[in-house]
């Protein structure tokens, strides 16, 4: 059935450096990808999404990749920051609004 | 603009007690869903509420159960606790303009402690 997973549960990263989250999905009919942020004792925060329709999608220090050919997606965050150290979640909807399936989560260090 | 309000933001309760958690959508969001998120299983869809009416429910036994009220507020409550309910309780909101997905925004959840 879907799925979406994540490569690596663990990313630790030198302050300032570029990170890369990476994310497998196995539903190719998929149509919309989200990635969520979640900080120690808060709820996940949009990051950024993308549709299918596109490869790239750019926000402010983030990038989001899609490769639809691997069914891969990854999150690209640029000069990252102590503030960046969070757990980071992809997810697709499982055919309605309000029904997501998560990844299990890749939780992102920064070092200063 | 208010983000996603839950309430409480910490409960402890003792197994075979029932709870009632609720939730405030961002103003304009009709679309509510609830997510259960524990160490073991991640976040897991429990359900969605959309004009007062369960849109999609996942797969947890019917101990749990919401609703949607006509200001989109909503609650959840789950019955007869057990151990295993111990989690955190996640709100989310969405515009659900109707055509495409647009994304969920939730709350800081609600902490259950079930002892």
């Amino acid at each position: 059935g879907e799925n979406v997973g994540l490569h690596l549960p663990t990313l630790s990263v030198q302050e300032g450096d570029n990170s890369i989250i990476n994310c497998a999905y196995s539903n190719s009919a998929s149509d919309y990808f989200i990635w969520y942020k979640q900080e120690s004792g808060k709820g996940p925060q949009f990051i950024i999404d993308i549709r299918s329709n596109m490869d790239k999608r750019q926000g402010q220090r983030v990038t989001v990749l899609l490769n639809k050919t691997v069914k891969h997606l990854s999150l690209q965050i640029a000069a990252t920051q102590p503030g960046d150290s969070a757990v980071y979640f992809c997810a697709e909807p499982a055919g309605s609004q309000g029904n997501l399936i998560f990844g299990k989560g890749t939780k992102l260090s920064v070092k200063p | 603009k208010a983000g996603v309000t839950q309430t409480p933001r910490y409960l402890i309760k003792t197994r075979g007690q029932q709870v009632t958690l609720s939730c405030s959508p961002i103003s304009g969001h009709r679309s509510v869903s609830w997510y259960q998120q524990t160490p073991g299983q991640g976040l897991q869809f429990l359900f969605e509420y959309f004009s007062e009416t369960q849109r999609n429910k996942g797969n947890f036994p019917g101990r749990f159960s919401g609703r949607q009220f006509s200001n989109s507020r909503s609650e959840m409550n789950v019955s007869t606790l057990e151990l295993g309910d111990s989690a955190l309780y996640l709100c989310a909101s969405s515009l659900d303009g109707g055509v495409e997905y647009s994304p969920l925004h939730f709350g800081n959840g609600t902490r259950l402690t079930v002892t």
